[in-house]
C-alpha cells in the first residue's frame, strides 16, 4: 500500500506570493491533518479535514487556509508568504486514530 | 484547547543504557497517546502508541505507561543502540481528533 504522498518536495517563493501544497492519503484514508515544522516550534497543527470538511482549526492566521477533495486528497495553500512561513510542512493521514505523516514539503521564502 | 508538556528537551545516553522521556497533557478529555520517532530529515515515524483504558504497553525495547489520574505519559527505550538516536514526540489527541504534539527530545546514544 502506498504511503503518505506531498508535492512538492521543496519549494522556494518569494515574501508576497502564495503557494499551495498537495497531499495524498493513504488509500482508504479520510482524515487529512497538516502540520508546520520549525526548529524552534516543533509541530505545529495547522488543521484537519474529513470527509471534505475541516474539522478542526489550529492557531493559524486566515493566510492559511485548505480543503480536501472527494478522494480525499488534500491542499493546503498560504496566501501573501512572509519570511517567518519558512519551514517543513506535513500533511498526515489517518483511518481511525493511527497517523501517518507524509515526507513533507520544505518551503523556503525569501 | 490541549498543551502537551515534552522532557527532557534533549537527552544523551550510553550504548546500552536506558532512556525515559515524559509528557504531561492537559485536557482531561484526550484518548489516544501516540509516540514519534523523527531522523534527520525524514518523516515523523509512529512507533508506539497507547489508549486511555491501557496503563502500560510493550514493544520489544520500547514501552509507554499512562497515568491518566496525573495526566502524564512516559517512554522507556531500554537496551539503547546507536540507532535509536532520532527527535522524539508524544502526542495528545483529544475527543475531536485534534492531536497535539510535544516540543519533542533528541535522544543521543553514544557508542
Amino acid at each position: 500500500k502506498a504511503g503518505v504522498t506531498q508535492t512538492p518536495r521543496y519549494l522556494i517563493k518569494t515574501r508576497g506570493q502564495q503557494v499551495t501544497l498537495s497531499c495524498s492519503p493513504i488509500s482508504g484514508h479520510r482524515s487529512v491533518s497538516w502540520y508546520q515544522q520549525t526548529p524552534g516550534q516543533g509541530l505545529q497543527f495547522l488543521f484537519e479535514y474529513f470527509s471534505e470538511t475541516q474539522r478542526n482549526k489550529g492557531n493559524f492566521p486566515g493566510r492559511f487556509s485548505g480543503r480536501q477533495f472527494s478522494n480525499s486528497r488534500s491542499e493546503m495553500n498560504v496566501s501573501t508568504l512572509e519570511l517567518g512561513d519558512s519551514a517543513l510542512y506535513l500533511c498526515a493521514s489517518s483511518l481511525e486514530q493511527e497517523a501517518f505523516f507524509g515526507q513533507g514539503t520544505r518551503l523556503t521564502v525569501v | 484547547g490541549e498543551n502537551v508538556e515534552q522532557h527532557p528537551s534533549t537527552l544523551s545516553v550510553q550504548e546500552g543504557d536506558s532512556a525515559v522521556i515524559k509528557c504531561t497533557y492537559s485536557d482531561s478529555a484526550s484518548n489516544y497517546f501516540p509516540w514519534y520517532k523523527q531522523e534527520l530529515g525524514k518523516r515523523p515515524q509512529l512507533i508506539i502508541d497507547i489508549r486511555s483504558n491501557v496503563g502500560e504497553k510493550k514493544d520489544q525495547r520500547i514501552a509507554v505507561t499512562l497515568n491518566k489520574t496525573a495526566k502524564h505519559f512516559s517512554l522507556h527505550i531500554t537496551e539503547t543502540q546507536p540507532e535509536d538516536s532520532a527527535v522524539y514526540f508524544c502526542a495528545a489527541q483529544n475527543a475531536g481528533n485534534m492531536l497535539t504534539f510535544g516540543g519533542g527530545t533528541r535522544l543521543m546514544v553514544k557508542p
